[in-house]
């Protein structure tokens, strides 16, 4: 069975500064990965994803994600935010069913 | 514009009351699926569809019906409802299953009383 286990509800941090979004998960076979964010009062938008190949995968809006087989992780990062980078991010993996973690809700302080 | 559509927006309805919720897609995309979502447990997926008259559930298919008679089309059927299904619904769709990136509709707030 496939989950994702995402340990931090919430995350606050000041603009400018890095942040980590951790998401680990667990499948009995090899998935896709990806991460999503929703907006306030909006739908869920694609942040990227990670089939095969390079384990360090780069998405919209400066975030990218590092694919970790060992840890079974695939931690998202941005080195530098903005206000605007305030939203709830979901971690998941597919394959026919689709499994998204509990989410990660980011505050950028000003 | 490609989008995915949802109808209603927002409903409140009783304990009981059959009730539908359309989602529609002008992408061609063959997969489509229904999410409900609750604080603190994130998107859970309740039926999924790889293709026309093809369906199967997700995590969370109790007390759900959902057909796809058309390729476009993949409505949300709740035959009975109660309290517990009180949540925010998403239809999404994609090229196909595994990978493909999914795109959400606006989301349907439905209340059971």
């Amino acid at each position: 069975a496939q989950s994702v286990t995402q340990l931090d509800s919430q995350v606050p941090v000041f603009e400018e500064a890095p942040v980590e979004l951790r998401c680990n998960y667990s499948s009995s076979v090899s998935v896709y990965l990806f991460w999503y964010v929703q907006y306030p009062n909006q739908g869920l938008q694609l942040l990227l994803k990670y089939l095969s190949g390079s384990t360090l995968v780069k998405g919209i809006n400066g975030f990218e994600a590092e694919f970790n087989k060992s840890q079974t992780s695939f931690h998202l990062r941005k080195p530098s935010v903005h206000i605007s980078d305030t939203a709830e991010y979901f971690c998941g993996t597919s394959y026919d069913k689709v499994i998204f973690g509990p989410g990660t809700s980011l505050s950028v302080i000003p | 514009e490609a989008q995915v559509t949802q109808n209603p927006r927002y409903l409140i309805t009783v304990t009981g009351k059959k009730l539908t919720v359309t989602c529609s897609q002008n992408m061609n995309h063959e997969y489509m699926s229904w999410y409900r979502q609750d604080p603190g447990l994130g998107l859970r997926q309740i039926y999924y569809s790889m293709n026309v008259e093809v369906t199967d559930k997700g995590d969370v298919p109790e007390g759900y019906k959902v057909s796809r008679k058309e390729k476009r089309n993949f409505p949300l059927i709740l035959e009975s409802p109660s309290p517990n299904q009180t949540s925010l619904y998403f239809c999404a769709s994609s090229l196909g299953r595994g990978g493909q990136e999914q795109f959400f509709g606006p989301g349907t707030r439905l209340t059971v009383l």
